[in-house]
Formats: structure tokens, C-alpha cells, sequence
């Protein structure tokens, strides 16, 4: 069985704070993929970003960033200077290309940040 | 492009009473989800297509759901009947194929059972 675990239920920061989000996981399988999305108060969940479990170069897209460490299990989500219209609620999820898991993407129970003005 | 579209996005319906929930993928994606989010919670997987084949349905509670994808591209989600704790938000997603590609999500139909 595989488990993501964001173990921050809600985060608020003042506008242009930096914040981190972890996440956490667990899983049997070798080949794996994780993934961040966001929420917005729309509801529509939003594809940030997809890393394999044998790629754990850091990776930055403006003011974000994301820190896999494979030997901690973690896939954590930095957010640089963060703007009102960061607010929302953020997912960790992975997806193990195991037989017990079969390709199935198991979330997090993610993150409600909000940023202030 | 366009994305992952869904209807309707709001439904309202009193307990016993059947619904029905339509999802058509990105154009060109193999594999489509059905997905359930409660409030405060991560999505979980309902069902999955490879095509028009249903080939992750183990946690489909086949009392009272059921789906098909008759064509290999749109796809529908039915409840009959629908109970109180069936209130949620019904999300359907669709990746290019399975193994670990990135799925990409549609706005979601929030039903409400009175």
C-alpha cells in the first residue's frame, strides 16, 4: 500500500514570506512518480508538478521550487515571496508503478495556506 | 487546448433519487478517472478506463454505482440510489495513458444529497 502524508492541515503567512510545504510518503515500489497540485477556491485541481523517484535534482519555476529527498521520503514545496493568490489548498500525491499499487495516484489530505495582505 | 470538461457542476437531489455525471476527457487521452473528494480531503479513485475498458474499479461501491465509457472518450458516472453521505465533489481527470502519467483534472461536479 502507498500513503502521502502533508502532516501541515493549515498554514497562514503574511504576503511575501516564504513558506514550505512537506509532504511525506510512503511506498514498496521502485518506480514511482509524485506530483503537486493546487486547489483554488474554484475547486479545480491544478497540475504544478511531476518528478520519478530516480530524478532527485531540485527543480524551480519562479518563485517555486520543490526539494526531493529520497532518502527521507519527502517531496517538499517552497513557495518564494508568496502572493495573495497563492491561497489555496496544495496536494502531494504519488503514483507507484508497482502491482499492489497498479499506477493508482494516492493523495495527501493536503494544505490550506493563505496568504494575507 | 481544451481541458477535461464536466457536467453538471452543481447538483442538488433528494436522498433515494438517481443522478447521473458526465465527464469528456482532453482529446487524445487514453485513460480517464472518476475521482471522489469529500470536504477536506484528498481526491480518492473510484474508478479507472484504459479506453473503454474499466481496469481499477476495486473501490466502486457496485451496490449503487456505476460507470461506463462506451467509445474510449466521454464517460459517465451514475449513482441510483443516492444516499445522504454521497455528498461530494465528483472529479474526473484523464492522462495520456496510465503508469504514472500526469492527470489532468476537470472542475468537478459538486453533489449535494437532501
Amino acid at each position: 500500500a502507498q500513503k502521502v502524508t502533508q502532516a501541515q492541515t493549515e498554514i497562514s503567512v503574511v504576503e511575501k514570506e516564504d513558506v514550505t510545504l512537506d509532504c511525506v510518503y510512503e511506498t514498496r515500489d521502485t518506480t514511482y512518480y509524485l506530483f503537486w497540485y493546487k486547489q483554488p477556491p474554484s475547486g479545480e485541481l491544478v497540475f504544478l508538478i511531476r518528478r520519478n523517484s530516480f530524478d532527485e535534482q531540485n527543480e524551480i519555476s519562479g518563485r517555486y521550487s520543490w526539494n526531493f529527498q529520497k532518502s527521507t521520503s519527502s517531496f517538499n514545496f517552497t513557495i518564494t515571496a508568496s502572493q495573495v493568490v497563492d491561497s489555496a489548498v496544495y496536494f502531494c500525491a504519488l503514483s507507484g508503478l508497482g502491482e499492489t499499487s497498479g499506477s493508482r495516484l494516492t493523495f495527501g489530505e493536503g494544505t490550506q495556506l493563505t496568504v494575507n495582505p | 487546448e481544451a481541458g477535461v470538461v464536466q457536467s453538471p457542476r452543481y447538483k442538488i437531489i433528494e436522498k433515494k433519487q438517481p443522478v447521473a455525471f458526465w465527464c469528456n476527457p482532453i482529446s487524445g487521452h487514453n485513460t480517464l478517472y472518476w475521482y471522489l473528494q469529500n470536504l477536506g480531503q484528498g481526491p480518492e479513485l473510484l474508478i479507472r478506463y484504459e479506453n473503454e475498458e474499466a481496469v481499477d474499479d476495486s473501490q466502486l461501491p457496485k451496490d449503487r454505482f456505476s460507470a461506463e465509457r462506451l467509445k474510449g472518450v466521454d464517460s459517465t458516472l451514475k449513482i441510483q440510489p443516492a444516499e445522504l453521505g454521497d455528498s461530494a465533489v465528483y472529479l474526473c481527470a484523464s492522462s495520456d495513458s496510465g503508469g504514472g502519467d500526469t492527470q489532468y483534472f476537470g472542475p468537478g461536479t459538486r453533489l449535494t444529497v437532501l
